[in-house]
């Protein structure tokens, strides 16, 4: 099967720093990598699209300049937290899809993330 | 548009028992669902889906769904429920004529299996 690993599991800042989390297509080429954040208890809210070698597309309500995705390769995407929040504390989880007409998208583990 | 919808935050069953976390769905054209489960801080994993074909679908941990067109529903069943499957389970739709990453999902359904 394919494998989505994400990277820090889980991460600690300092408000006002930013934070970097990175998802992996281990052994599949991902034309796309999908961003989402998750509240306690609640769903999968998606953030934005990113696809390889150009600019991601943010859904409605999503701070581009707040959070920075950049997917310079098939196999890489990154989500940039910038002058980090109390607020931006959540889960986040990536996922990926290989080729256009991909049926299903692949999950990463997820990244807690806790500003203090 | 397309919307899903748990009716339950909640299901409770005995070890043993058959359970079933209920799902209906909206969707403008050919519905593609699917069915996750989610551990504490955890990603999502992959149980199973419904594309085309028949009804019933068989997936991983001896999870099934029932694809019911007529009632827009995809019902996640398991005839003998185990301490184990206690996580909290997502439902999702997407069209077929869109992005693999653009399914939308239900708020899910907490399932709690006891001893």
């Amino acid at each position: 099967g394919a494998v989505v690993s994400q990277h820090p599991s889980r991460v600690i800042c300092k408000s006002g720093t930013s934070v970097k989390i990175e998802c992996r297509s281990l052994d599949f080429q991902a034309t796309t990598m999908f961003w989402y954040r998750q509240f306690p208890k609640q769903s999968l809210m998606l953030m934005a699209t990113s696809n390889e070698g150009s600019k991601a597309t943010y859904e409605q309500g999503v701070e581009k300049d707040k959070f920075l995705i950049n997917h310079a390769s098939l196999t890489l995407s990154t989500l940039t937290v910038t002058s980090a929040h109390p607020e931006d504390s959540s889960f986040y989880i990536c996922s990926a899809v290989r080729g256009s007409g991909a049926i299903e998208a692949f999950f990463g583990q997820g990244t807690r993330l806790t500003v203090v | 548009a397309q919307s899903v919808a748990q009716p339950e935050d909640q299901v409770n069953v005995a070890e043993g028992n058959p359970l079933t976390v209920k799902c209906t769905y909206s969707v403008s054209g050919n519905p593609y669902l699917f069915w996750y489960v989610q551990y504490p801080n955890r990603g999502l994993q992959f149980l199973l889906k419904y594309i085309t074909g028949d009804n019933l679908v068989k997936g991983s941990y001896g999870f099934e769904a029932e694809f019911n067109k007529s009632q827009t529903s995809f019902h996640l069943k398991k005839p003998s429920a185990l301490v184990s499957d206690s996580a909290l389970y997502f439902c999702a739709v997407r069209d077929a004529n869109t992005n693999a990453g653009k399914s939308t999902f239900g708020d899910g359904t907490t399932l709690t299996v006891k001893p």
